[in-house]
């Protein structure tokens, strides 16, 4: 069964930082470009940030972009998420998701992980 | 404000069609861009319904269908049972931005 396994969030002060893991299962790991989708609560799908399937591109929301860092593990099959300077605005439930059609600009995400919630408090 | 519009509600009754919206840009699904189609029970992560605007993944079934048109496309409910009341989301790619998502609607059985 192709899974994504997520943890990691928690609570965090506003400026703090926190890594998100996403654990994969059921496929060939390397072979897939992995994103991040996060959703606040009662809003809707923000894409975050996403890397290809050898770890050399990466992409990142402007709302993000220098404050995380976006990696893979391709030996340990798991994707991370590394926040920094977090805000009040930063927190969501922080999906992982697996692309559905490798290298293409207009993919799919299939399937997503559980779900981390992430807290910063001010 | 999300650059794919969607309404933000819609209703129907059990065993009725309710037809959900999605209106781009040139920039995104006017420029041939595929459209996606999520569905997320609430408390739950997003489930792909739809890719490459009108194919099923395995195991949707074809109550669900979707259609794209100029810089618009659509998701399609027929048969609709409680069990979809749910918020639904597209998504596409944004020429000038990257991967784009809609603001969401919520589908309510009656």
């Amino acid at each position: 069964e192709v899974q994504l396994v997520e943890s990691g969030g928690g609570l965090v002060q506003s400026g703090g930082s926190l890594r998100l893991s996403c654990a994969a299962s059921g496929f060939t790991f390397s072979s897939y470009g992995m994103h991040w989708v996060r959703q606040a609560p009662g809003k809707g799908l923000e894409y975050v940030s996403a890397i290809n399937s050898n770890g050399g591109s990466t992409y990142y929301a402007k709302s993000v972009k220098g404050r995380f860092t976006i990696s893979r593990d391709n030996s340990k099959n798991t994707l991370y998420l590394q926040m920094g300077s977090l805000r009040v605005a930063d927190m969501a439930v922080y999906y992982c998701a697996r692309e559905g059609a490798a290298g293409q600009l207009d993919t799919w995400f299939d399937p997503w992980g559980q779900g981390s919630l992430v807290t910063v408090s001010s | 404000q999300s650059v794919l519009t969607q309404s933000p509600s819609v209703s129907g009754a059990p065993g009725q069609r309710v037809t959900i919206s999605c209106t781009g840009s040139s920039s995104n699904i006017g420029a041939g861009y595929g459209v996606h189609w999520y569905q997320q029970i609430p408390g739950t992560a997003p489930k792909l319904l739809i890719y490459g605007d009108s194919n099923r993944p395995s195991g949707v079934p074809d109550r669900f269908s979707g259609s794209k048109s100029g810089t618009s496309a659509s998701l399609a409910i027929t048969g609709l049972q409680a069990e979809d009341e749910a918020d639904y989301y597209c998504q596409s790619y944004d020429s000038s931005l990257s991967v784009v998502f809609g603001g969401g609607t919520k589908l309510t059985v009656l």
